[in-house]
């Protein structure tokens, strides 16, 4: 079963500084899909970022951007210029291929932002 | 944001109460979920939908049913609340067709049984 570890439960970082979030995800499968969602308090869940696992171009939306690391099994979510609205609960999600396959969501990163 | 809705967004109720929550969503996606996430934040499926009269178990064992008799709606049902159902709730769906399948998440039920 694949498994998503996020190894840090809290971080914070400066408004207007660079914040990098770690992701690591164990799986024996060479096609599948990662995602990076946004919860923030008391707010809707929404997508941050997704990658395919057969592009080899790290994918980028705005200020945030991943570091996917195929070999490494790694997916980390970089945050540029970092804005109080950034403050939320992030989430690594692991998807394979196929109609049956589900989420495997890691257990979360709280991310502060601080003036 | 996603087209996906969710009623009630806080529902206070009373042990042996009957509950049903809501999600509706208006993209037409086939997939459509039932999340518990529970206080330290980790997310939990506890039911899932292929499409209209499929429905089956996620990965954590839940007293709730749902049923899936509209593309659109996706209720779910506790047929006698107990305390140790207070968790958030959330809703999502997902278009299987895409290549990503991405899932769309609804704003969430917080319950709070007493």
């Amino acid at each position: 079963a694949q498994t998503v570890t996020q190894s840090q439960p809290e971080m914070s970082v400066q408004e207007a500084e660079t914040v990098t979030l770690s992701c690591t995800y164990d799986t024996s499968e060479s096609d599948y899909y990662l995602f990076w969602y946004k919860q923030p308090p008391s707010r809707q869940m929404i997508l941050v970022i997704r990658q395919e696992a057969y592009k080899q171009q790290n994918a980028t939306e705005n200020r945030f951007s991943v570091n996917f690391q195929k070999a490494a099994k790694s997916f980390s979510l970089k945050i540029s210029d970092s804005q109080l609205g950034d403050a939320a609960m992030y989430f690594c999600a692991y998807r394979s291929p196929g109609t049956a396959s589900k989420l495997t969501f890691g257990t979360g990163t709280r991310l502060q932002v601080t003036l | 944001e996603a087209d996906i809705y969710q009623t009630p967004r806080y529902l206070v109720i009373g042990t042996g109460k009957k509950i049903t929550l809501e999600c509706s969503q208006t993209m037409g996606h086939d997939k459509m979920y039932w999340y518990q996430q529970d206080p330290g934040m980790e997310l939990h499926l506890i039911h899932y939908s292929y499409g209209v009269n499929s429905t089956e178990k996620g990965d954590l064992s839940s007293e709730s049913t749902v049923s899936r008799i509209r593309t659109e709606h996706f209720p779910l049902t506790l047929e006698s609340a107990r305390p140790s159902h207070t968790s958030q709730y959330l809703c999502a769906s997902s278009e299987w067709r895409s290549s990503t399948d991405t899932q769309y998440f609804g704003p969430g039920t917080r319950l709070t049984v007493l």
